[in-house]
């Protein structure tokens, strides 16, 4: 099956400070999505992005397809961002979405 | 709009009772409907997906089971938890039309 890796493990960063996230992949896939887990356990669906690059105010997202990577930037942090960031990817159809490990981002005030 | 709900929020149950976590979809018909649990760590592990009433695929042999008896509802269930089984139990959805997926608020599970 599809493998997905994610890094770094953790991070921590003082707020106001930039990050990028990483998430390589082991097969061509058809959907790829990053969510954010939040203190409460939530997970909130960050962006859709098998290819290309998205923008959602200080959070972007680009999918490289052909080399198998996607990167998730994190302008100006700040503590809400904390929490776990992860990866999943999969084909298309009916094949469900497989989770990387995720990074564990704290953010200090 | 389209919603998911799970329930319940929080469950603590003795070794050796049965489970039962419902989770429900409203404004989409005919979804793809998912069960994820995240053990201790951080990483989500896919137990059960349905792709239509009656249609279960398993991914992981253990003590669990998932029905699906109307369009819309989704259940896990256990005929008798063990330790192991604690975790955090997420339910998800997609459509056909659009691959994304949309989760639950969870429910964490204790075994005592």
């Amino acid at each position: 099956g599809i493998q997905v890796e994610q890094s770094p493990p953790d991070l921590i960063l003082q707020e106001g400070a930039n990050s990028t996230l990483r998430c390589n992949f082991s097969d061509s896939v058809n959907n790829l999505q990053w969510f954010h887990q939040n203190p409460w356990g939530q997970l909130i669906n960050l962006f859709y992005i098998p290819s290309g690059t998205k923008q959602n105010g200080r959070l972007s997202a680009t999918t490289v397809a052909t080399e198998r990577y996607s990167l998730l930037y994190i302008s100006s942090s700040q503590t809400t961002d904390s929490g776990v960031y992860f990866c999943a990817v999969g084909y298309s159809g009916n094949t469900p979405l497989v989770f990387g490990k995720g990074t564990r981002l704290s953010v200090i005030a | 709009s389209q919603t998911i709900h799970q329930w319940p929020a929080t469950l603590v149950q003795p070794v050796g009772s049965p489970l039962s976590l419902e989770c429900t979809v409203e404004g989409t018909s005919n979804p793809n409907l998912y069960w994820y649990r995240q053990a201790a760590g951080r990483g989500l592990q896919l137990l059960f997906y349905s792709v239509g009433i009656g249609q279960i695929s398993s991914e992981v042999p253990q003590n669990l089971s998932a029905s699906r008896p109307q369009d819309r509802q989704f259940i896990l269930s256990s005929k008798k938890l063990l330790l192991s089984d604690s975790g955090f139990y997420l339910c998800a959805w997609r459509t056909s039309s659009f691959y994304g997926y949309t989760f639950g608020s969870g429910t964490r599970l204790t075994v005592v």
